[in-house]
C-alpha cells in the first residue's frame, strides 16, 4: 500500500525566505509519481508541481523546486523567496502502479505561514 | 475556459437524507475522481472513473455511490450521511489516470446536521 507522510503540521517563513516543506513516502513499486498541491484559505486546491520516479532531474517550477531524494523515499517542496501569497496549506501526493495509476494518496498536509 | 464545476458549492442537510453533488468538466477528460477532506486527515479518495461505464472505488467508498454515464459528467451521490464536522468534496479529472496533472473542481462544503 502507497503511504504519504507530512511530518510538519504547521510551519512559519520570514518573507523573501527559502523554504523546506517535508514530504516522505512508502511504496515497493518502482514507477510513481509525487505531487505538490496548495490550497490556499479560500479552499481551491492549486497543482504545483510532479517528479517522475525516473526522472533523474529534481523537478523545478518556477520558485517550486522537488528536492527528490530516491533511496530515502523523499520528496521534499523547496519554496524559495517566499511571499506573503505563499500562505497555504500544502499537500504532498502520490499515484503507483500497486495503488493503480488511477489511485492517488495524499499526505496530511502543512500549513505554511510567511511571515512579513 | 477549461474547468471543472461543482454543484452545490455549499449544502447543509441532516442525517440520512440522500443527496447528490454533481460534476462536470469540459476538457473531454477520461479520468475522474471524487475525494473527501476532513480535518487532519488530508484528502482520501472516494471513487474514481477511468473512463463512462467504468468506476472503481477508492480509499474510503463506504456511504457512496458514483455513476459516469457522460464522460463529462461524474456525480457523487450520499446515500445516508451520518452527523459529522463539516466536510469538503473534490472533483478533479485529467486527460488519464497516467497524467500528471488533475484539474481541481472549486469544493463542496457539506454540513450535516
Amino acid at each position: 500500500a502507497q503511504k504519504i507522510t507530512q511530518t510538519q503540521p504547521g510551519m512559519f517563513v520570514q518573507e523573501k525566505e527559502a523554504v523546506t516543506l517535508d514530504c516522505t513516502y512508502d511504496t515497493s513499486d518502482q514507477s510513481y509519481g509525487l505531487f505538490w498541491y496548495k490550497q490556499p484559505s479560500s479552499g481551491e486546491m492549486i497543482f504545483l508541481i510532479y517528479q517522475g520516479s525516473y526522472d533523474e532531474q529534481n523537478a523545478t517550477e518556477g520558485r517550486y523546486s522537488l528536492n527528490f531524494q530516491k533511496a530515502r523515499k523523499s520528496a521534499n517542496l523547496v519554496i524559495s523567496a517566499s511571499q506573503l501569497g505563499d500562505s497555504a496549506m500544502y499537500f504532498c501526493a502520490m499515484r503507483g502502479p500497486s495503488g493503480g495509476y488511477q489511485k492517488v494518496t495524499f499526505g496530511t498536509g502543512t500549513k505554511l505561514q510567511v511571515i512579513p | 475556459e477549461a474547468q471543472v464545476t461543482q454543484n452545490p458549492r455549499y449544502l447543509i442537510t441532516v442525517t440520512g437524507k440522500k443527496l447528490t453533488v454533481t460534476c462536470s468538466q469540459n476538457m473531454n477528460h477520461e479520468y475522474m475522481s471524487w475525494y473527501r477532506q476532513d480535518p487532519g486527515l488530508g484528502l482520501r479518495q472516494i471513487y474514481y472513473s477511468m473512463n463512462v461505464e467504468v468506476t472503481d472505488k477508492g480509499d474510503v467508498p463506504e456511504g457512496y455511490k458514483v455513476s459516469r454515464k457522460e464522460k463529462r459528467n461524474f456525480p457523487l451521490i450520499l446515500e445516508s450521511p451520518s452527523h459529522n464536522p463539516t466536510s469538503l468534496y473534490f472533483c478533479a479529472s485529467s486527460l488519464g489516470a497516467r497524467v500528471n496533472e488533475q484539474y481541481f473542481g472549486p469544493g463542496t462544503r457539506l454540513t450535516v446536521t
